[in-house]
């Protein structure tokens, strides 16, 4: 069974671009999470999607990233404009049921310069 | 928002020797969780505990739910070259930072182990 995947697993952007990430689920999973770990600092949940609905956005920093999935399968998170700040590694995870063990996918590096 | 404090920051340790490392927290979490990164992958599920007082192994991991439901240990016996990592320890419960089913994070151990 393929784990959970994501692209592009670098990016580097200049200040001001925006770039969207991907992440596809382990398949049949309906939970999908996203997390972002900042140099020096401690892995951060974004945001869980069930299914195509947002259920907790509650650690989204601002309003310059945007987090979809549409059809309820892969994800993506748009961050436009980025900022120096926003450089990182994202990782999603996703998960059977709500209480189930959440499998992460390898990240994606983000460095904003 | 909810803190986990994962120490120590980094061992420095003799192929052989025993690990420990924990996490305490100021708020109870329902379930403790630890995972392992190694370079250039996420983070993997390496025990997971759900009760308070629970001890569980893996082979040569060992990991306790505390009594309080606030802090967590994990300890590796007989360390070996794989073992080299970051290990984190993650929270999930009623006080969870990251909302109802995030989980919250603690900073992580690296570990380097010298042959």
């Amino acid at each position: 069974e393929a784990g959970v995947t994501q692209f592009p697993s670098h990016s580097v952007i200049e200040k001001g671009q925006t770039v969207t990430l991907r992440c596809d689920p382990i398949s049949g999973h309906d939970n999908l999470y996203w997390y972002r770990r900042v140099m020096g600092k401690e892995i951060k949940f974004l945001l869980h999607f069930v299914k195509e609905s947002k259920q907790d956005e509650s650690g989204m920093p601002n309003n310059r990233f945007l987090a979809e999935r549409t059809g309820g399968t892969y994800s993506t998170l748009k961050v436009q404009p980025a900022e120096l700040e926003d450089s990182g590694v994202y990782f999603c995870a996703s998960s059977q049921d709500l209480r189930e063990t959440q499998y992460f996918g390898p990240g994606t590096r983000l460095l904003v310069l | 928002g909810q803190q986990l404090n994962q120490s120590p920051q980094s061992m420095f340790i003799q192929e052989g020797e025993d690990v420990s490392m924990n996490c305490t927290s100021s708020s109870i979490f329902n379930t403790w969780l630890w995972y392992k990164q190694e370079p250039g992958e996420g983070p993997v599920l390496l025990i997971a505990l759900y009760k308070a007082g629970e001890l569980t192994s893996n082979g040569r991991l060992t990991a306790q739910f505390g009594i309080t439901r606030k802090d967590s240990f994990l300890n590796i016996s007989a360390s070996i070259p794989s073992d080299v990592g970051i290990y984190f320890c993650a929270g999930r419960g009623p006080y969870s930072g990251g909302g109802a089913d995030g989980l919250t994070f603690g900073k992580g151990t690296h570990l380097i182990i010298q042959p």
